[in-house]
């Protein structure tokens, strides 16, 4: 089944404490992304990759890393996390950006 | 930055009724989606739809580019039809979300 996958997909952490959420999928795609979404404030971009190697930053970057090693896999580190970044993240992932999107099932994260 | 808005912002319908959501965008596109982001906060793809017309189920869904708008249709609605639904185009490499609007169907 075509699908992209997130773990885990609920976390509750402590300030400070390095995490990351990984993010797979099995379409081939190129194009990787991860959202996070706020009330208030809906879904914006954090960072993206339009190949293997290749990231760059969405509209609220501060505060996450990313990497892409191999085209499959785009995990997003939070080395320091703080309560703001409290909040439901996703992953998606399409062969371009201007084709069809597709979104994991979502990672809620609190940090306290 | 391109602006999408979503109307109405909330609706409420009885089991069995219709309803068209609208998503009026400020800048040309090629690429508009329609999500449904179900109580569990899963979103669940509903149509790739950046010109033309499109129907799955009882769900269709038109986007008149050259008037900048898109328009879903949800027929005959049920129960699990509840939840929100987002329209998101791209602009550079994001899709910009609109706030959504928020659908509770009641049996």
């Amino acid at each position: 089944e075509a699908q992209v996958t997130q773990n885990p997909r609920y976390l509750i952490t402590v300030t400070g404490k390095k995490l990351t959420v990984t993010c797979s999928q099995n379409m081939n795609h190129e194009y990787m992304s991860w959202y996070r979404q706020d009330p208030g404030l809906g879904l914006r971009q954090i960072y993206y990759s339009m190949n293997v190697e290749v990231t760059d930053k969405g509209d609220v970057p501060e505060g996450y890393k990313v990497s892409r090693k191999e085209k499959r896999n785009f995990p997003l580190i939070l080395e320091s996390p703080s309560p703001n970044q409290t909040s439901l993240y996703f992953c998606a992932s399409s062969p371009q950006p201007s084709y069809e999107q597709y979104f994991g099932p979502g990672t809620r994260l609190t940090v306290t | 930055g391109i602006q999408v808005e979503q109307s109405p912002p909330d609706l409420i319908l009885q089991e069995g009724a219709n309803s068209t959501l609208r998503c009026n965008f400020s800048d040309s596109v090629n690429n508009l989606q329609w999500f449904h982001q179900n109580p569990w906060g899963q979103l669940i793809n509903l149509f790739y739809i950046p010109s033309g017309t499109k129907q799955n189920g009882r769900l269709s869904a038109t986007t008149v580019a050259t008037e900048r708008y898109s328009l879903l249709y949800i027929s005959s609605s049920q129960t699990t039809d509840s939840g929100v639904y987002f329209c998101a185009v791209l602009a550079g490499t994001a899709l910009i979300f609109g706030k959504g609007t928020t659908l509770s169907v009641s049996s």
